[in-house]
């Protein structure tokens, strides 16, 4: 079954560290994979998305993302992370109509 | 385009009322999404429509809910009676679907529902 594991709850960092949410996903075929966040009060917004041909992608916010097919992983990275960067973020796989995000990880960014 | 809009933003009820959430989609989406969203279970898909048509609505928690696209461009989401476990915030989503998983969704604001 079409699954996908945030296996963080909530993570701290320090503004300005490196940041690495990790998302791991389960499908047969192939997976059509995402990132999304969610700031306080707001809905979903759609950060990056991969579909085929080259595994790193690029997002918004400075935001970047790995697939690698031999670990079923879809970790989304920041460089640098702005306190602007806290919110909820969501992996999520699709197949066919339906999607199917994760729990979620809440971000907190400390001073 | 103003994105997904949703109406109201924040519906407070007392228990056994009547209960209206209103979505218009993004303008040449074809596929329309309600989701509720609490702590203690995350996000749920309830339903979802293609082209007006509900698709799947195995997500829909009791008769109690009820869902419809009379077109492109309007959609309801309807609990007759609200329960104060019915308290959430419930979002819409659009998206252009193509035939496979190739889409994203465009969530609107959400709309807080508190039954009393």
């Amino acid at each position: 079954a079409q699954s996908v594991t945030q296996p963080d709850i909530h993570i701290t960092v320090s503004e300005g560290a490196s940041l690495e949410l990790r998302c791991n996903y389960s499908y047969g075929a192939t997976p059509y994979l995402f990132w999304y966040v969610q700031s306080p009060g707001q809905g979903l917004q759609l950060l990056l998305k991969y579909f085929s041909g080259d595994t790193l992608v690029q997002g918004i916010k400075g935001f970047e993302a790995e697939f690698k097919r031999s670990q079923s992983s879809f970790n989304l990275r920041k460089p640098s992370v702005h306190w602007s960067d806290a919110a909820e973020y969501f992996c999520a796989n699709t197949g066919g109509f339906k999607t199917i995000f994760g729990a979620g990880t809440r971000l907190f960014v400390k001073a | 385009d103003a994105g997904v809009i949703q109406s109201p933003r924040h519906e407070v009820t007392e228990m056994g009322q009547e209960v209206t959430l209103r979505c218009k989609p993004i303008s040449g989406h074809n596929s329309l999404f309600w989701y509720r969203q609490t702590m203690m279970r995350g996000l749920e898909l309830l339903i979802y429509f293609n082209n007006n048509v509900p698709i799947d609505d195995s997500g829909m928690p009791e008769d109690r809910f009820s869902a419809k696209m009379p077109n492109a461009s309007f959609s309801t989401l309807k609990i007759q009676p609200s329960e104060p476990r019915d308290s959430a915030v419930y979002f819409c989503a659009s998206s252009l679907f193509s035939g496979t998983g190739a889409y994203e969704q465009y969530f609107g604001p959400g709309t807080r529902l508190t039954v009393t």
